[in-house]
């Protein structure tokens, strides 16, 4: 039940935009953006709620379609900081939180 | 300072020999879960707690066992490690079920088992 991201990796430069997708084959309830630092524990981004809000934290955003059961992640201007692995977490309102395979995204100057 | 904390951050063992990953928070949060991450499968839920003496199975509880006799603690116990059991493992909680809160994660815990 794992939600399959795309793509793997992504190599940026500094200002670039990217985006990044999460699919499920199951309605889902909630998802979940997080971004983990090498040797470093995921950090929570945000959460969006059935209901097809967008949110957003600096210039990372995010949507939730739930037609398709797809979010999309999106990186505007990107700067190095944003380098990492980012993850998308999925709820069907069971309690479980799946995770996705991870998408690496490098910021090159 | 609002943190899980997970014990120990690194072991070597070998097979067979049981051994304890301890998850404590002390945010006073319902909901804790284990998760383990290995390269190219992303993270995978083990078990998760909803609450004091309320557990379940996550994606893949095969091979270890949990407890939750406190709402601060929640550790993950491999009876009779095998060398699949080998490793990163996070520790995480949330203030109540996944659906609706951000979570939480402790640093790692490493395992290699030989």
């Amino acid at each position: 039940q794992q939600p399959v991201q795309s793509p793997q990796a992504v190599i940026l430069r500094e200002g670039e935009d990217a985006v990044i997708n999460c699919s499920s084959s199951k309605a889902l309830y909630s998802v979940h953006w997080y971004r983990q630092k090498h040797g470093e524990a995921p950090v929570f981004l945000m959460i969006l709620l059935k209901g097809g809000e967008q949110k957003g934290h600096e210039k990372i955003s995010a949507s939730f379609n739930e037609k398709k059961q797809q979010s999309s992640l999106y990186l505007t201007a990107s700067q190095l900081s944003y380098s990492g692995t980012y993850f998308c977490g999925t709820d069907l309102n069971d309690y479980k939180l799946s995770f996705g395979a991870g998408t690496t995204v490098t910021v090159r100057a | 300072e609002a943190q899980v904390t997970q014990n120990p951050r690194y072991l070597i063992t070998v097979t067979g020999k049981k051994l304890t990953v301890t998850c404590s928070q002390n945010m006073n949060h319902e909901y804790m879960s284990w998760y383990r991450q290995d390269p190219g499968l992303g993270l995978r839920q083990i078990y998760y707690s909803m609450n004091v003496e309320v557990t379940d199975k996550g994606d893949v509880p095969e091979g270890y066992k949990v407890s939750r006799k406190e709402k601060r603690n929640f550790p993950l116990i491999l009876e009779s490690p095998s060398p699949n059991q080998t490793s990163l493992y996070f520790c995480a909680s949330s203030a109540r079920t996944a659906a609706y809160q951000p979570q939480h994660f402790g640093d790692g815990t490493r395992l290699s088992i030989l």
